[in-house]
């Protein structure tokens, strides 16, 4: 079975700076997707960014940013230039292809402290 | 659109008492499922749903029943609550393509006296 594991059960950053979230998995699959979920205080689960295990490219989504290590089994969120906005709780999640039937597996999660 | 309504938001049982937690969505997206949420344990899978009729478990189905009869709908049951069901459940559904995205529901916060 998969695991995702977040070894980083808080992080703080001052405004306007870079942070980078830690995520590791484990898989015995080539193929997959990986996301990152981001949960403010209102609970409401937002997707942030999603990665193809087959592409080499490491996804953006504006100020948001992955480095995607497939043999290391490592997937980093960088979030550049913080805002007070970005104060949350972030999940990686894995979920393998096969039509992605048995749904996401998530890790426990690193609380984001942005600093004014 | 409305996305994936779940309700209620909150809810206080007995030990002993039965419930249904409500999640609808109007995406006419084919997967749907239910997660919970334990403070430092992240999101667990407790049933999916691969499209009407069919369910299966995920992976702590435990205490739990689901059905689907609808494409919209896919309720979830409490048979007989416990004090260790208090959690934050959430429904999320997507599309039956791969990697596409789930959306989640705003959550319903549990609690089992």
């Amino acid at each position: 079975a998969q695991t995702v594991t977040q070894s980083q059960p808080e992080m703080s950053v001052q405004e306007a700076e870079t942070v980078t979230l830690s995520c590791t998995y484990d898989t015995s699959e080539s193929d997959y997707y990986l996301f990152w979920y981001k949960q403010p205080p209102s609970r409401q689960m937002i997707l942030v960014i999603r990665q193809e295990a087959y592409k080499q490219q490491n996804a953006t989504e504006n100020r948001f940013s992955v480095n995607f290590q497939k043999a290391a089994k490592s997937f980093s969120l960088k979030i550049s230039d913080s805002q007070l906005g970005d104060a949350a709780m972030y999940f990686c999640a894995y979920r393998r292809t096969g039509g992605g039937a048995d749904g996401l597996t998530f890790g426990k999660g690193t609380h984001l402290i942005i600093q004014p | 659109n409305a996305g994936v309504t779940q309700t209620p938001k909150f809810q206080v049982l007995k030990t002993g008492q039965s419930m249904t937690l409500q999640c609808a969505q109007d995406m006419n997206h084919e997967y749907m499922s239910w997660y919970r949420q334990d403070p430092g344990m992240g999101l667990r899978l407790i049933h999916y749903s691969v499209g009407a009729g069919i369910t299966d478990q995920g992976e702590v189905p435990n205490g739990y029943n689901v059905s689907r009869s609808t494409t919209e709908d896919f309720p979830l049951r409490l048979l007989s609550a416990a004090p260790s069901q208090t959690s934050v459940y959430f429904c999320a559904s997507s599309l039956g393509i791969e990697g596409t995205e789930a959306f989640f529901g705003q959550g319903t916060r549990l609690t089992v006296v």
